[in-house]
């Protein structure tokens, strides 16, 4: 497509469910970031994907955050058992690779009730 | 670790007046540096970047200049219009070992009146 795709757009779920959240990079990129946005602040980095293998999950904030790439192209973001804190926009980007420009998408807007 | 300080909001202009928002950074080596924007709707767009010391990012008539010495990254448009009005992000990347990661700022609204 002609830009990064998330997909839903919006997501509504009850505290302890289990959530994905899916980004479709611009053809091509080989890599593709997960941010979060809490309400008035910056995003914050997640995840960090070259190909098909994670080179930077250093922003994962725990072990119920975990997200794939397995051919390199559609990521997903998965979240367990998740918690009222984890209602954020969830933002991802690709680009072509180091030094090359940081295409964003229109994130997923999650709440959890 | 590595982060972003920007002016807090809101800033509220009218149409054509000079525009500053204030970046500063922490980082260990040298980052690159960038301004992002979100227009309402819409996802982060990149406005300019500058990649070392010296370096003038420009675009749309928006400019921030790469300042070691001070450590910062201003935003300048010398004439706001109406379709400015956006939240801006200030941000790094390639600091530590050449992280890939972006650090932001917390985002500064501007809101431009007719």
């Amino acid at each position: 497509g002609a830009g990064v795709s998330q997909t839903p757009s919006n997501k509504v779920t009850e505290k302890g469910k289990y959530v994905e959240l899916r980004c479709d990079p611009i053809s091509g990129h080989t890599a593709l970031y997960w941010y979060r946005q809490s309400l008035g602040q910056g995003p914050e980095f997640l995840i960090y994907f070259q190909g098909t293998g994670a080179a930077d999950d250093s922003g994962l904030p725990n072990d119920r955050f975990f997200a794939v790439r397995p051919e390199g192209s559609v990521s997903t973001l998965k979240i367990q058992r998740t918690e009222r804190g984890d209602s954020a926009m969830y933002l991802c980007a690709s680009s072509l690779g180091s030094g090359n420009t940081i295409y964003f998408g229109e994130g997923s807007w999650l709440t959890v009730v | 670790g590595d982060s972003v300080t920007q002016m807090e909001g809101p800033v509220t202009l009218s149409e054509e007046a000079f525009l500053t928002i204030n970046c500063t950074y922490t980082a260990t080596g040298y980052p690159s540096l960038f301004w992002y924007v979100q227009y309402p709707g819409e996802g982060l767009q990149l406005l300019l970047k500058a990649t070392k010391a010296d370096d003038k990012g420009s675009n749309k008539g928006f400019e921030a200049t790469y300042r070691k010495e001070t450590t910062s990254f201003h935003l300048e448009k010398g004439s706001v219009q109406v379709s400015d009005s956006a939240v801006y992000f200030c941000a790094l990347s390639g600091a530590q070992g050449g992280s890939e990661k972006l650090v932001f700022g917390k985002g500064t609204k501007l809101t431009v009146n007719p």
